[in-house]
């Protein structure tokens, strides 16, 4: 079945430094959308991308999907430690399929 | 407005044992999805339902099985618990399949 791959699946970062996690698949999205979720929380859905090479900005956020529709990333400018959580990325068919996520830790 | 809202918010299981989640969507949301997310991985995709009607299913055994209410309310009963059905049960709601979907916080469930 489909699979989305997401890497790293960790990222320890010093605050104010960039964080970039990205999300790959071998065939076609169908349009992706993100979620954060916060330990011991659920997911919350942050941005949905539908068009080839969008890009989309939610102030220190970056969502761009690939021009071949088959990945996609979330960049955060000088993170903040509320920022810290697990970042998902899912093709959302109808159903979500979810990459395996990446967990960012913000050292203060 | 009330987001999605799931009961119990945990639940402690043995094995062979059967269990009913409940959740309640987005009022004016139609669809309902379930997720199973064990620790450490994304949410896995158990069933969708729309207007009543089963609209999709995961790759879960038979021991799974749910069902959606005239008020889009929806429960997700599992049969014959394994030590592996311990998870974060999430359920969410969108007004249509494919629209976004927005999750409750999960019943967690732990089979002794």
């Amino acid at each position: 079945g489909q699979q989305v791959m997401q890497i790293p699946q960790y990222q320890h970062v010093q605050e104010g430094e960039d964080f970039t996690t990205y999300c790959n698949s071998s065939t076609t999205l169908s349009n992706i959308q993100w979620y954060k979720q916060r330990p011991g929380g659920h997911p919350v859905f942050l941005i949905q991308l539908v068009k080839s090479g969008e890009v989309k900005k939610q102030k220190r956020l970056t969502f761009q999907f690939g021009e071949a529709k088959k990945n996609s990333s979330l960049h955060i400018t000088a993170t903040q430690t509320t920022d810290v959580g697990t970042y998902f990325c899912a093709d959302n068919t109808g159903k979500l399929i979810f990459g395996q996520g990446t967990t960012l830790q913000v050292k203060p | 407005d009330a987001g999605v809202t799931q009961s119990p918010t945990h639940l402690i299981k043995t094995r062979g044992q059967q269990v009913t989640l409940r959740c309640s969507p987005i009022s004016g949301h139609k669809s309902v999805s379930w997720y199973q997310q064990v620790l450490g991985q994304g949410p896995q995709f158990i069933f969708q339902y729309y207007e009543k009607e089963e609209r999709g299913r995961g790759n879960f055994p038979d021991r799974f099985s749910a069902r959606q209410f005239p008020n889009y309310s929806s429960e997700l009963n599992v049969n014959a618990l394994l030590l592996g059905d311990s998870a974060l049960y999430l359920c969410a709601s969108s007004g249509s399949p494919g629209e976004t979907q927005y999750f409750g916080p999960g019943t967690r469930l732990l089979v002794l």
